[in-house]
């Protein structure tokens, strides 16, 4: 198994302004992934985060907006940048150590005013 | 984009009653998982069913897969209020993401 656990749990922040959101695993894995939960709504895939290469974003993302960074097996961050308040979500990492279960982090829960 | 959908959206029982929720998705498989969220925080990994399995248990939940007809089901007997939570499925094709159906908003009242 693999705990996760993301920094900052929740943020309030102004449009305009950026928030980079990190995710640390305990254990190396191999795959590790970056998903947005809009209010209500299930969750949605933004990017696959790959170890010291670019990460391979989904329809609708882009790396303008969402830059990633996945320096070692363990680690990876997200940035939302020129938030608007449409970037109000829950942000979610997960790794999974092998092709089987995905572990999830607790969220960040970001609203922009 | 979504999986699939996940049958109820909503249901309502009384503690001790058993909560049955079905999944269906579009394409095939390498397994698929079901997931619990409690009021909008991290996901909790309930079980996963690999795609040449049928059925499995963990405690007082039982999943079925059912790859002919692409569905899965999702069941918790005896119900208590800490069960309240959303639960979705998700399913992947080895190694790679997971999509994730629409979920079911589960309420347990005592």
């Amino acid at each position: 198994s693999a705990v996760i656990s993301q920094k900052p749990s929740r943020d309030i922040c102004q449009r305009g302004t950026s928030l980079t959101i990190q995710c640390q695993v305990d254990s190396q894995v191999t795959m590790m992934f970056w998903y947005r939960q809009q209010p209500g709504q299930s969750l949605t895939l933004i990017a696959t985060a790959n170890q010291g290469s670019e990460a391979t974003y989904e329809s609708g993302f882009v790396i303008d907006k969402f830059p990633i960074s996945r320096p070692n097996l363990t680690f990876s961050t997200l940035t939302v940048s020129n938030m608007s308040p449409e970037d109000s979500s829950i942000y979610l990492c997960s790794g999974a150590p092998s092709t089987d279960t995905q572990y999830f982090g607790p969220g960040t829960r970001l609203t922009v005013l | 984009s979504q999986q699939g959908e996940e049958d109820p959206q909503a249901l309502s029982i009384q503690e001790g009653e058993n909560a049955t929720m079905n999944c269906s998705y579009k394409t095939s498989i390498n397994n698929l998982q079901w997931y619990r969220q409690n009021s909008g925080r991290g996901l909790v990994h309930l079980i996963l069913i690999r795609s040449n399995e049928r059925e499995k248990h963990s405690g007082r939940l039982r999943v079925t897969l059912d790859t002919s007809k692409k569905s899965s089901s999702l069941l918790i007997t005896a119900s208590r209020a800490a069960d309240t939570a959303s639960y979705f499925c998700a399913t992947d094709q080895a190694g790679t993401a997971l999509i994730f159906g629409k979920g079911t908003t589960l309420s347990v009242s005592s």
